[in-house]
């Protein structure tokens, strides 16, 4: 149990094009999804949460016009980086937890899009 | 604030052990282990809550001391397949992801 799908899982894409990332969670309902991301070699860091429902809630230092969360449904939240740019190329990952105190409940991440823009 | 993991890196030979230490200057509520393959989503380990809590199986553990600023994690007798990046992260409030360490660099040689 606890399946969580990422798609697509590498793109590439001229500079200028804005990409959308799905994630799925597949046998359990979501409320709350989190969007990491990930340069070669070092660690996982928080972009953004998604709330099903309502606005996501972004870090400090990410721009959320840049970084579009929608979270339509309890098993769907996607990520659409706008006008992507060379230095947005990286390794973004998402998570879900299932219902509960966050804070004690294990993340399930996807598997990942790597995103290289050219 | 990121939680501080040491050491960065660590090359074992199969059979040897390792600890992986993860430490917060604030008490933590709860303390998350993960492993990261090359290229691959990190897989969930385990979680810690309570002071004092030890927790995992004989080859893989970790514990939380009594403070909750300090979590370890074990493992024993390693296999290749322990090789990867170890995170700790740490639980935030209420509805916020994790922060996580820098990781640890783990390589199993045969």
């Amino acid at each position: 149990g606890a399946v969580v799908s990422q798609h697509p899982s590498w793109v590439i894409c001229k500079s200028g094009t804005s990409v959308k990332i799905e994630c799925r969670s597949l046998d359990f309902q979501a409320t709350t999804m989190f969007w990491y991301r990930q340069f070669p070699k070092q660690s996982l860091m928080l972009m953004a949460t998604s709330n099903e429902g309502s606005k996501a809630t972004y870090e400090q230092g990410v721009e959320k016009d840049k970084f579009l969360i929608n979270h339509a449904s309890l098993t769907l939240s996607t990520l659409t980086v706008t006008s992507a740019h060379p230095e947005d190329s990286s390794f973004y990952i998402c998570s879900a937890s299932g219902t509960g105190d966050l804070r004690n409940q294990p993340q399930h991440f996807g598997d990942g899009t790597r995103l290289s823009i050219l | 604030q990121q939680p501080v993991q040491s050491p960065q890196a660590v090359i074992l030979r199969e059979g040897e052990d390792a600890v992986i230490n993860c430490s917060s200057s604030k008490a933590l509520y709860s303390v998350h282990w993960y492993r990261q393959k090359h290229g691959e989503a990190p897989v969930f380990l385990m979680i810690l809550l309570k002071g004092g809590e030890q927790k995992g199986h004989e080859k893989i553990s970790a514990s939380f001391n009594e403070k909750k600023q300090q979590s370890s994690l074990y493992l024993t007798a390693s296999q290749l397949s322990y090789s990867g990046t170890y995170f700790c992260g740490k639980g935030g409030g209420g509805a916020d992801g994790l922060t996580f360490g820098k990781g640890t660099h783990l390589i199993i040689q045969p």
